[in-house]
């Protein structure tokens, strides 16, 4: 089992619909989770973190974090052709000075 | 979000020869910075951990030797490619955590490096 698993995709949603990008992980005692964002030939740009169990939104961007379920999840509202891009799922590794073990990440496409 | 910057941003050498990278953080400083490597289509694959000061920790498969890393300050960061061959073609890419003690790293712009 991969410590950080992403749907590689492609996801290809509507223009203007919800895209749900979703991420598991496998070390239970994990605290801290990120969402980054990298356009093709792009180095990645964090678009949020989430530390704490439930919803934290940002904009169009909603993280959820549900640790009994070692799940995270991205929610885009009001899906826009920018948005396309791979999303990268990233977890803290623990006693590592403070790596992050990524997630291959999971290509999204908004169809106008 | 913070500032990381590389240098250069794409670089062409032939097998062979040497080629640093400098990865700059602008308006933070970084005890800690991050080396990746992404090859076409995969994901971010972490080479070695630079630390300010002390050397660098490799992860496992990588030749410490071959890739060599340098934080001689708080704000510079610098890898070499050593005796590069065609198979070391890949974009390279820095990161930092913008506090020390936190898990959010910024990444540099990357390096497209192409071994001919």
């Amino acid at each position: 089992q991969k410590e950080v698993e992403q749907n590689s995709g492609p996801l290809s949603v509507p223009e203007g619909a919800i895209a749900s990008l979703n991420c598991t992980y496998s070390d239970r005692g994990s605290q801290s989770f990120f969402w980054y964002r990298q356009y093709s030939g792009k180095s990645p740009e964090l678009i949020m973190f989430i530390y704490s169990n439930g919803d934290k939104e940002d904009g169009r961007f909603t993280a959820q974090l549900n640790k009994a379920s070692q799940y995270v999840s991205l929610l885009i509202r009001d899906s826009q052709p920018s948005d396309s891009a791979t999303y990268l799922c990233a977890v803290n590794r623990k006693d590592s000075n403070y790596q992050l073990i990524w997630g291959a990440g999971t290509k999204l496409i908004i169809k106008p | 979000g913070a500032v990381v910057s590389q240098h250069p941003s794409r670089v062409i050498c032939k097998s062979g020869t040497s080629v640093k990278i400098e990865c700059r953080s602008l308006d933070f400083q970084a005890t800690t910075m991050f080396w990746y490597r992404q090859f076409p289509k995969q994901s971010l694959m972490l080479m070695a951990t630079s630390n300010e000061g002390s050397k660098a920790t490799y992860e496992q498969g990588v030749e410490k030797d071959k890739f060599l890393i340098n934080h001689a300050s708080l704000t510079l960061s610098t890898l070499t490619v050593t005796s590069a061959h065609p198979e070391d073609s890949s974009f390279y890419i820095c990161s930092a955590p913008q506090r020390t003690g936190t898990y959010e790293q910024y990444f540099g712009p990357g390096t497209r490096l192409t071994v001919t």
